[in-house]
């Protein structure tokens, strides 16, 4: 089961920032949070993850809250081609990636 | 650089063949996963490779369905007799390394269809 949970959908404007939460209580210490999306049919995409700090990249930034039980990816300019299930995902030690249902972010124009 | 490619993209079999889907990883990645997705359902994992050995295999639905990845690396998936409930998109992906902080990338996946 999953370690994560989301809400099922998140409606964004155009060009404003996309915030995405996600709950994570039960974490470990040493468990990495991962973000990946999944656009129309296409296969998982890796978006960005970490452990305790704020991380950024080309994509997307990741909060991390100090007591790690939860986190927000932020898509800061969102474009219509965003649109996409955004999974959250605790990776645990000895177990490969488990997906739940994801955000459903749209978009909107 | 190329992804992770799969073959076919789309499959349309009927109840009782067989089909062999296949995975090529990106180059160097040692690690190679199977998922699939069926109808209505979340991503589910299938299994893991090390190179060519299974690593974990305890997503494998039942004994129909047999991975293969002898050289350690394109993988290929066979479904043999598929069934209607194997229709769904199977996923192929890879990784550099195994552990808590390494990233996998996924394939654009095979569409299954049993009719």
């Amino acid at each position: 089961d999953a370690k994560t949970t989301q809400p099922p959908s998140m409606d964004c404007a155009e060009g404003r920032a996309a915030n995405l939460p996600c709950n994570h209580s039960t974490i470990s210490g040493n468990e990495y949070v991962y973000w990946y999306r999944q656009i129309h049919s296409q296969g998982p995409q890796y978006i960005i993850h970490g452990l305790k700090n704020n991380e950024t990249n080309e994509m997307a930034s990741l909060i991390i809250t100090e007591d790690r039980k939860s986190s927000t990816l932020i898509l800061p300019h969102a474009t219509l081609r965003d649109t996409a299930v955004y999974y959250c995902i605790v990776k645990t030690d000895g177990q490969n990636f488990v997906f739940g249902p994801g955000t459903r972010l749209s978009v909107l124009p | 650089e190329a992804g992770v490619t799969q073959f076919p993209s789309h499959s349309v079999i009927e109840k009782g063949q067989t089909v062999t889907l296949r995975c090529d990883p990106i180059s160097g990645h040692d690690n190679l996963y199977w998922y699939r997705r069926v109808m209505g359902k979340e991503i589910k994992f299938l299994l893991h490779f090390v190179k060519e050995s299974k690593q974990d295999e305890s997503g494998m639905p039942n004994n129909r369905f047999l991975a293969e990845r002898t050289g350690g690396t394109y993988s290929t998936l066979k479904v043999q007799p598929a069934e209607l409930e194997d229709s769904g998109v199977y996923f192929c992906a890879s990784s550099q390394d195994y552990g808590l902080n390494t990233e996998a990338f996924f394939g654009q996946g095979t569409r299954l269809t049993v009719v």
